[in-house]
């Protein structure tokens, strides 16, 4: 079974900072997706970036990137220029190819500060 | 764009009551996706439909039952309710077309309250 961790339950920047969120992972497969969610207090569940394993690539959407490092099952989010909306809890989630579930780390809860 | 549809947003029951919960996916999605998430923890996956059929199954308990229709909606039924199944229950879509491909976007959640 995959597991995935997340290993700063809490993290916090100022405003227009930047900030790296980490994401480790256990697989022995060799092709999967990674995604990172970001749940703020209303509680919607906002797709934030996705990263397919054999993309050697990292993904990046606007101030959002990933630091994808496949040998070392390594998923880090960073968040440039860092903005109030920002603030929320981040899950790193696992997905394998076929569709099937996603497993998700325990969240780090980000708050960014005026 | 469209996004996934939950009903009801909020639902309060009483023990031992039974409770449904629908879930309407992205247009031309062919997969749901059921997911449970307690206070502080992380979604937990409870089970997933493909074109109607059942594709996985996690901790799902045997009170639980689900299905997929033929318009591709999905409803989760829940009895003999428990204080413990309180909780933000998720239903997410995806399909496997090449865009984007089995990624999971999620509806807005149904808060159910056991009392």
């Amino acid at each position: 079974a995959q597991t995935v961790t997340q290993s700063q339950p809490e993290m916090s920047v100022q405003e227009a900072e930047t900030v790296t969120l980490s994401c480790t992972y256990d697989t022995s497969e060799s092709n999967y997706y990674l995604f990172w969610y970001k749940q703020p207090p209303s509680r919607q569940m906002i797709l934030v970036i996705r990263q397919e394993a054999y993309k050697q690539q990292n993904a990046t959407e606007n101030r959002f990137s990933v630091n994808f490092q496949k040998a070392a099952k390594s998923f880090s989010l960073k968040i440039s220029d860092s903005q109030l909306g920002d603030t929320a809890m981040y899950f790193c989630a696992f997905g394998e190819t076929s569709g099937s579930r996603l497993t998700f780390g325990e969240g780090t809860q980000l708050t960014v500060n005026p | 764009a469209a996004g996934v549809i939950q009903s009801p947003r909020h639902l309060i029951k009483e023990k031992r009551e039974t409770a449904t919960l629908k879930c309407y996916p992205i247009p031309r999605h062919d997969t749901v996706y059921w997911y449970q998430q307690g206070p502080g923890q992380d979604p937990q996956f409870l089970i997933s439909f493909y074109e109607k059929m059942q594709s996985d199954k996690g901790s799902i308990p045997d009170r639980f039952s689900a299905q997929q229709f033929s318009d591709y909606h999905s409803e989760l039924n829940m009895s003999s309710l428990e204080l413990g199944d309180s909780a933000l229950y998720f239903c997410a879509s995806s399909w496997e077309g090449t865009v984007r491909q089995w990624t999971q976007y999620f509806g807005p959640g149904t808060r159910l309250l056991v009392l």
